[in-house]
């Protein structure tokens, strides 16, 4: 089955930097992989997500980029701010046939003011 | 829209005991998935269900089952249950199969098992 690894576990960035969290997977099959945060006792929800026929995607602040033939897809937070502090999960999945989603370990991102 | 909603939000029980959790999705979405989520395992697929029938599932015992409405409203039934099934069980619903549409999660049953 797909095995996602995630890193770090834990990011500590001053506000203003930038953030980059690294999940690998082991399944060529997978095709789509979306990124969730998920605030102190909140549900998780989708911030940005990628399919495999792209390369990197952007929406503001955040950018996803994927290498396909690395098997590894990394989030990209730019200028970070206190309310960015979460945990961020990534996910693979194939949309084709049997899917299951593998999530990663997630990731404790604080961002000091 | 309203928002996919969950109930109840938390349940105590103790072992051996059986449990239902309900989950209600997004006004057309006609696909619910269930999770488990723990410290130690973090996110963990459960099944799939899309108009009534399951999908997938993943690799839980067969002490976990769920079900569709024909309203896609869903429920996750834990039989025989154990303390390691104290977690946050989450729903999360999308208008198409999982991977071809967004999913909305719900706020999730906090289950503690004694």
């Amino acid at each position: 089955g797909e095995n996602v690894e995630q890193h770090p576990s834990t990011l500590s960035v001053q506000e203003g930097d930038s953030a980059v969290i690294k999940c690998t997977y082991s399944d060529s099959a997978s095709n789509y992989f979306p990124w969730y945060k998920q605030e102190l006792g909140k549900r998780p929800q989708l911030i940005i997500d990628i399919r495999s026929n792209v390369g990197e995607k952007k929406d503001q602040r955040i950018a996803v980029t994927l290498n396909k033939t690395a098997k590894h897809f990394s989030l990209h937070i730019t200028e970070t701010q206190p309310e960015d502090s979460a945990v961020y999960f990534c996910a693979a999945s194939s949309t084709g046939g049997s899917y299951i989603p593998t999530f990663g370990r997630g990731t404790s991102l604080i961002v000091h003011p | 829209k309203a928002g996919v909603t969950q109930t109840p939000r938390y349940l105590i029980k103790t072992r051996g005991q059986q449990v239902t959790l309900s989950c209600s999705p997004i006004s057309g979405h006609r696909s619910v998935s269930w999770y488990q989520q723990t410290p130690g395992q973090g996110l963990q697929f459960l099944f799939e269900y899309f108009s009534e029938t399951q999908r997938n599932k993943g690799n839980f015992p067969g002490r976990f089952s769920g079900r569709q409405f024909s309203n896609s409203r869903s429920e996750m039934n834990v039989s025989t249950l154990e303390l390691g099934d104290s977690a946050l069980y989450l729903c999360a619903s999308s208008s198409d199969r999982f991977g071809t549409d967004t999913q909305y999660f719900g706020p999730g049953t906090r289950l503690t098992v004694l």
